[in-house]
């Protein structure tokens, strides 16, 4: 079974500051892991998904993760805030259990970004 | 590519009313999904489908039912309708991408109110 935890429902920063939202997962199997956006009043969309290929993952608008195995983490960061950030982040799991890949998505947490 | 459409976007119910969900997709993806999304829930998983004729229950099944007769739609079907229904829905789509997994296609939701 796999599962993810979203440390934190509600993060809320300054313009201009660093941006931590943390995603911890546990997964019987070597997962695939991803971040998703979700803008007021709007369906998911994708922000970056790790591939294996890296451990740095980049995505649009400026984030990135870093998938640590040994600390089965894939926290998001983007080094200055904007207030376009404003917005509900979802990171996800998806390994190959029971005969096919159903993600797992954590609770959410929403971003708040202070003039 | 109008990618993955949801009808109605809007909607309310009375109690014991029963109501069709429309999702398509036109990327030719195998896999769909319905979620549910409940405030500071995340997404939970009510049915997701490998490709045309197979449908699963996932983590929420009860109270709906699915099908899938051709690779494009996949709708939710409420039979009597609880307020305990009361949520925004998501369809969902993807296609197995090689080293990457199922990064899924999100619709725009549909808002269900059950009074």
């Amino acid at each position: 079974a796999q599962s993810v935890t979203q440390l934190g429902s509600h993060v809320s920063v300054s313009e201009g500051a660093l941006v931590l939202l943390r995603c911890n997962y546990s997964s019987s199997v070597p997962p695939y892991l991803f971040w998703y956006v979700q803008y007021p009043n709007q369906g998911l969309q994708l922000l970056l998904k790790y591939t294996s290929a890296a451990t740095l993952v980049k995505g649009i608008n400026g984030f990135e993760a870093e998938f640590k195995k040994s600390e089965t983490s894939f926290h998001l960061t983007k080094p200055s805030a904007h207030m376009s950030d404003a917005a509900e982040y979802f990171c996800a799991v998806s390994a190959f259990e029971g005969g096919s890949y159903i993600p797992t998505f954590g609770r959410g947490t929403s971003l708040i970004v202070h003039p | 590519n109008a990618g993955v459409t949801q009808t109605p976007k809007f909607r309310i119910l009375k109690i014991g009313q029963s109501m069709t969900l429309q999702c398509t997709q036109d990327m030719n993806h195998n896999y769909m999904y319905w979620y549910r999304q409940d405030p500071g829930m995340g997404l939970k998983l009510i049915y997701y489908s490998v490709g045309a004729g197979i449908t699963d229950k996932g983590e929420v099944p009860n109270g709906y039912n699915v099908s899938r007769s051709t690779t494009e739609d996949f709708p939710l079907r409420l039979e009597l309708a609880a307020p305990s229904q009361t949520s925004v829905y998501f369809c969902a789509s993807s296609q197995r991408e090689p080293g990457v997994g199922y990064e899924q296609y999100f619709g725009p939701g549909t808002r269900l109110t059950v009074t």
